[in-house]
């Protein structure tokens, strides 16, 4: 069966160390992938998108790998910031049409 | 520019009662996608449409769900004969463009469902 997955403990790292999320998936052949971050009771803003033809993606202190033989994308955050604490959640689009399979979101807290 | 609209941002309900939803897409944006997240899940997909017509609607129940997109006006999610199942928070996305450069979604705050 077709699976997303990222890990749902939550991850609790100090301020200023890198955090890194992880998102897998099963039987998906997606054109991009793609990071949201959702903070309570919000809609999801979006970060960045990755295609299945890139490697690594960067904007600022946030950083995409996609690796299509693994079936994995992380998401790094650099010199975290308790601003950064919020849920991330990665999507994919199986093909281009438009829909986005959504996993169930990895809770950052970021400790001053 | 204004982001995506949705209202009511609340809503509440009676079982057997009807919910309607409604999104404005941000100015521009031609295709809309509606999303709902129950309480500590994920967001799923429901129907994606573009003006007049629905594209992809896997996502949606079979029974007592509808969804619009008129050539005028907002996109409604229609829910009839709400029941309990179906409190949860409904989210409205847009793009600009399908395929091309622009794919990624625009997301409005929420309209949270509760069914009593």
């Amino acid at each position: 069966s077709q699976k997303i997955e990222q890990n749902s403990e939550a991850l609790n790292i100090q301020e200023g160390k890198t955090a890194t999320l992880t998102c897998n998936y099963t039987n998906y052949s997606p054109a991009y992938l793609q990071w949201y971050r959702q903070d309570p009771g919000r809609g999801p803003v979006f970060l960045l998108l990755i295609r299945e033809n890139e490697k690594e993606k960067r904007k600022e202190r946030l950083k995409v790998t996609f690796d299509t033989t693994l079936k994995q994308s992380l998401f790094h955050i650099t010199a975290s910031q308790p601003a950064d604490s919020a849920t991330y959640l990665c999507a994919l689009a199986p093909s281009n049409t438009g829909k986005l399979i959504f996993g169930q979101g990895t809770t950052l807290q970021v400790k001053p | 520019n204004a982001g995506v609209m949705q209202n009511p941002r609340h809503l509440v309900r009676r079982r057997g009662q009807e919910a309607r939803l409604r999104c404005s897409p941000m100015k521009g944006h031609s295709h809309v996608y509606w999303y709902r997240q129950l309480p500590e899940e994920g967001l799923k997909f429901m129907v994606y449409l573009q003006k007049e017509n629905i594209i992809d609607e896997s996502g949606m129940p079979k029974e007592r769900f509808s969804a619009e997109f008129p050539k005028e006006g907002p996109s409604i999610l229609r829910i009839q004969q709400v029941v309990r199942g179906d409190s949860a928070a409904y989210f409205c996305a847009s793009s600009p463009e399908v395929g091309g450069f622009y794919n990624e979604q625009f997301f409005g705050p929420g309209t949270r469902l509760t069914v009593l």
